[in-house]
């Protein structure tokens, strides 16, 4: 099957402007995580989903981050008055077991 | 902060020769894992250690695990140019949120031919 799939792979935004950026899961995965990386850094953990729980939401940055995940699948992440510090490869992954399934990011330009 | 650190942060080595990474951490884990990033996008597992294993091999890779020092190390071996990539050790913690899997900052192995 498909892999994770993430959209867009690049959005280059102004300054102030509301982005959202999607993540569609591997089927059957209940685990969803959103990373953060900036350049030549680690992942900076944003928010994890696990079925029906209340996601952690504690790695997000700022009341300007949000996410959503409906039906226990897709999930959206959405980036509020960007700021050029958001400029960063944002990384989804999915997981049924230990191990996780990234995917191939959405590389975010805040001009 | 819980991450994991790698070491070094770069390495660069001739084609055949071995690789060897090192990762610390901070806290009680329940397993750690090895993943590879090449140009900066989608991470792909390639090993997990549970807390209670010293050492793991798959194919050219050899994981060993050291909780009384919290470090591990990943070593490649007959190193290839298509192993030229980042490495990232991930822990994820015995403690209260241990569905976390946190991050280190990386090594950049870059072999050349």
């Amino acid at each position: 099957g498909a892999g994770v799939s993430q959209s867009p792979s690049n959005k280059v935004t102004e300054k102030g402007k509301d982005v959202e950026l999607r993540c569609d899961p591997i089927s059957g995965h209940t685990a969803l995580y959103w990373y953060r990386q900036s350049l030549g850094q680690g992942l900076e953990f944003l928010i994890y989903f696990q079925g029906n729980s209340a996601p952690d939401k504690s790695g997000l940055p700022s009341d300007r981050f949000s996410a959503e995940r409906t039906g226990g699948s897709v999930s959206t992440l959405t980036i509020q008055r960007t700021q050029q510090e958001d400029s960063a490869v944002y990384l989804c992954a999915s997981s049924f077991s230990e191990k996780l399934f990234f995917g191939s990011g959405t590389q975010l330009s805040v001009l | 902060s819980q991450q994991g650190e790698e070491d070094p942060q770069a390495l660069s080595i001739q084609e055949g020769e071995n690789a060897t990474m090192n990762c610390s951490y901070k806290t009680s884990i329940n397993n750690l894992q090895w993943y590879r990033q090449n140009s900066g996008r989608g991470l792909v597992h390639l090993i997990l250690i549970r807390s209670n294993e010293r050492e793991k091999h798959s194919g050219r890779l050899r994981v060993t695990l050291d909780t009384s020092k919290k470090s591990s190390s990943l070593l490649i071996t007959a190193s290839r140019a298509a192993d030229t990539a980042s490495y990232f050790c991930a822990t994820r913690y015995s403690g209260g949120s241990n569905y976390k899997l946190t991050f280190g900052k990386g090594t950049l192995l870059t072999v050349n031919p």
